[in-house]
């Protein structure tokens, strides 16, 4: 079945270092990739997104590019911040009758001052 | 505008007791979701509804049920509570049934069972 797979954590950064956060899929048919926040307490936050293969979504310096030939959508960020602290989570979404999105088990980041 | 909303916030329950979530999604949104998250691990898809109606169903027991209204808000019934149903329960809401829309998730209920 369709799965997802991301490096595991947690991840510790100083303060703007650049972040890489692997993620690999499997999946029939041609999915939309998505990344999700969620910052300690609260719920989750759609980051950004790719809905096909060369896409690359952005959002707030982070940025990850489908990459269907590796079946990957690794999350990058140039220059990390304290406030960027938080777990995130690969997911895919196969666009079915249904919205069901599959998760990955998420990457905790943690960004010391 | 409001997001999406999701009562209680925190719920302590004993094994074997019966528990009932809500959530109210986003004004004009159709589909509401519903996920479980262990502590730890990513969130499981639990049901789907669109307009009422059962769209998707993941792999979770029969003590697992939900239901939509005709404003499209959602409850989500667990019966017969296992110390293992302790989790964080996410809805989301979403304008159509497709992959095509976005799904905008609540704060989740943090339910403890003991």
């Amino acid at each position: 079945g369709d799965s997802v797979t991301q490096m595991e954590g947690p991840v510790t950064l100083s303060e703007e270092a650049f972040l890489t956060i692997n993620c690999t899929y499997t999946a029939t048919g041609y999915p939309s990739l998505f990344w999700y926040v969620q910052y300690p307490g609260e719920g989750l936050q759609l980051l950004l997104k790719a809905t096909k293969a060369d896409d690359k979504g952005s959002n707030k310096g982070f940025e990850a590019t489908y990459r269907k030939e590796t079946t990957s959508f690794h999350l990058e960020k140039g220059s990390v911040q304290v406030s960027d602290s938080a777990v995130y989570f690969c997911a895919l979404d196969r666009g079915t009758s249904y919205d069901k999105v599959i998760f990955g088990p998420g990457t905790s980041l943690s960004v010391i001052p | 505008d409001a997001g999406v909303t999701q009562s209680p916030t925190h719920l302590i329950k004993t094994r074997g007791q019966h528990v009932t979530l809500r959530c109210s999604p986003i004004s004009g949104h159709k589909s509401v979701s519903w996920y479980q998250q262990v502590l730890g691990q990513g969130p499981q898809f639990i049901f789907q509804y669109y307009e009422k109606e059962e769209r998707g169903r993941g792999n979770f027991p029969d003590r697992f049920s939900a239901r939509q209204f005709p404003n499209y808000s959602s409850e989500l019934n667990v019966n017969a509570l296992l110390l293992g149903d302790s989790a964080l329960y996410l809805c989301a809401s979403s304008l159509s049934a497709t992959g095509t829309y976005e799904q905008y998730f609540g704060p989740g209920t943090r339910l403890t069972v003991t």
